[in-house]
């Protein structure tokens, strides 16, 4: 159980393009989604926080207008780069949350999306 | 803030040698914490999980206690395999910051055969 699927694992654009990445939880609901960005052979950095139906909460530094997130249902979050350049190419990771209380700590990772913007 | 912090690598062992993987964290509150797993081109995999003091998270082998006077949960193995050769990452979450992540910078470990 508790697993969190992306499409697409990999895409490849040409910088000025728009990308939209898919996070989906399978076989649960999340009530929060979380959408990571991880440079080559580094830790994961927390871009932005999205509750079902809500707007998303960006981490400080993160472009909102560049990033744009949506959670439209319990299982299904999107990450769309708007206007991809060269440096927006990074392994994007979501994971998904189920509940808020004090024991809703763990999240499920998705396998990821490798970006490549030519 | 919190923080998470990790041996740096990479840690390059013979297999069947015991690895330890140092990790210590920075919290204001009692943290959940927690080892990931990425193997080569792969998203994040839990491998194990601890919520409170002196509990002892273990699979596949590896174990990991929660010492909270010293704000450590060491990964260990007895034995590592060539299959183990991965990037761990040590992560907490704070219910005191809204249960969001805090992962340290990973550690790369290869096992040679």
């Amino acid at each position: 159980g508790a697993v969190v699927s992306q499409h697409p694992s990999w895409v490849i654009c040409k910088s000025g393009t728009s990308v939209k990445i898919e996070c989906r939880s399978l076989d649960f609901q999340a009530t929060t989604m979380f959408w990571y960005r991880q440079f080559p052979k580094q830790s994961l950095m927390l871009m932005a926080t999205s509750n079902e139906g809500s707007k998303a909460t960006y981490e400080q530094g993160v472009e909102k207008d560049k990033f744009l997130i949506n959670h439209a249902s319990l299982t299904l979050s999107t990450l769309t780069v708007t206007s991809a350049h060269p440096e927006d190419s990074s392994f994007y990771i979501c994971s998904a949350r189920v509940g808020t209380g004090p024991g809703s700590y763990e999240q499920y990772f998705g396998p990821g999306t490798r970006l490549t913007v030519t | 803030g919190n923080s998470v912090t990790q041996m740096e690598g990479p840690v390059t062992l013979s297999e069947e040698a015991f690895l330890t993987i140092n990790c210590t964290y920075t919290a204001t509150g009692y943290p959940s914490l927690f080892w990931y797993v990425q193997y080569p081109g792969e998203g994040l995999q839990l491998l194990l999980k601890a919520t409170k003091a002196d509990d002892k998270g273990s699979n596949k082998g590896f174990e990991a206690t929660y010492r909270k006077e010293t704000t450590s949960f060491h990964l260990e193995k007895g034995s590592v395999q060539v299959s183990d050769s991965a990037v761990y990452f040590c992560a907490l979450s704070d219910r005191n910051y809204g249960q969001n992540f805090v992962f340290g910078p990973g550690t790369r470990l290869s096992v040679l055969p």
